[in-house]
């Protein structure tokens, strides 16, 4: 079936380093994929997201691109901040369908 | 900002109890979702309401499971005799009209059954 793997965490990040958190899929036909990001004590947010091949979502210094080729989605910033310490989510859509398809999250703390 | 809300934050209940979680979607918002987290596990899908009845439903949305919006702006979902296997993150989502509109996630209860 339909899946989304990310890269297990935590991931530790000193302030102003580069960050990718992988994601892969496996999903028939040409789903949507998504980033959302959970901070502490909140809902999950949508981040960015991306509807078809080589799209480039983007939001807050994020970027993922949609690589059907290699059918991943991976979260990049070039420099992170404290403030983006949070839970990272990938997900897909297909298109017939509402719900989504997570991955497992992967913790991102960002130390001074 | 709106924002869904969800109560209790934290739920802890017997094993063989029924619980009810609660959320209030975005006011004008169509689309009503639940999800669920296990600890260490993905974020899974368990059931979309619409127009006042289920439209899509997983595997793991079986008859122990039930969804009300039972006065116009509650979202609830019912586990009618909870097992420990139930213990985990459930959250609650809407959109505003289409199901392929974005989800907007409320912050989670944590259910703990003992």
């Amino acid at each position: 079936g339909d899946s989304v793997t990310q890269m297990e965490g935590p991931v530790t990040l000193s302030e102003e380093a580069f960050l990718t958190i992988n994601c892969t899929y496996t999903a028939t036909g040409y789903p949507s994929l998504f980033w959302y990001v959970q901070y502490p004590g909140e809902g999950l947010q949508l981040l960015l997201k991306a509807t078809k091949a080589d799209d480039k979502g983007s939001n807050k210094g994020f970027e993922a691109t949609y690589r059907k080729e290699t059918t991943s989605f991976h979260l990049e910033k070039g420099s992170v901040q404290v403030s983006d310490s949070a839970v990272y989510f990938c997900a897909l859509r297909k298109g017939s369908q509402g719900n989504l398809i997570f991955g497992k999250g992967t913790k991102l703390s960002v130390k001074p | 900002e709106p924002e869904v809300t969800q109560t209790p934050s934290h739920q802890v209940t017997q094993m063989g109890q029924e619980v009810i979680l609660r959320c209030v979607p975005i006011s004008n918002h169509l689309y009503f979702y639940w999800y669920r987290q296990i600890l260490g596990q993905k974020v899974e899908f368990l059931v979309s309401f619409y127009n006042n009845e289920i439209s899509e439903k997983s595997e793991i949305f079986d008859d122990q499971f039930s969804v009300e919006r039972p006065d116009g702006s509650n979202f609830t979902l019912k586990i009618r005799s909870t097992k420990l296997e139930d213990s985990a993150m459930y959250f609650c989502a809407s959109s505003p009209g289409q199901r392929t509109d974005t989800q907007y996630f409320g912050p989670g209860t944590r259910l703990t059954v003992l």
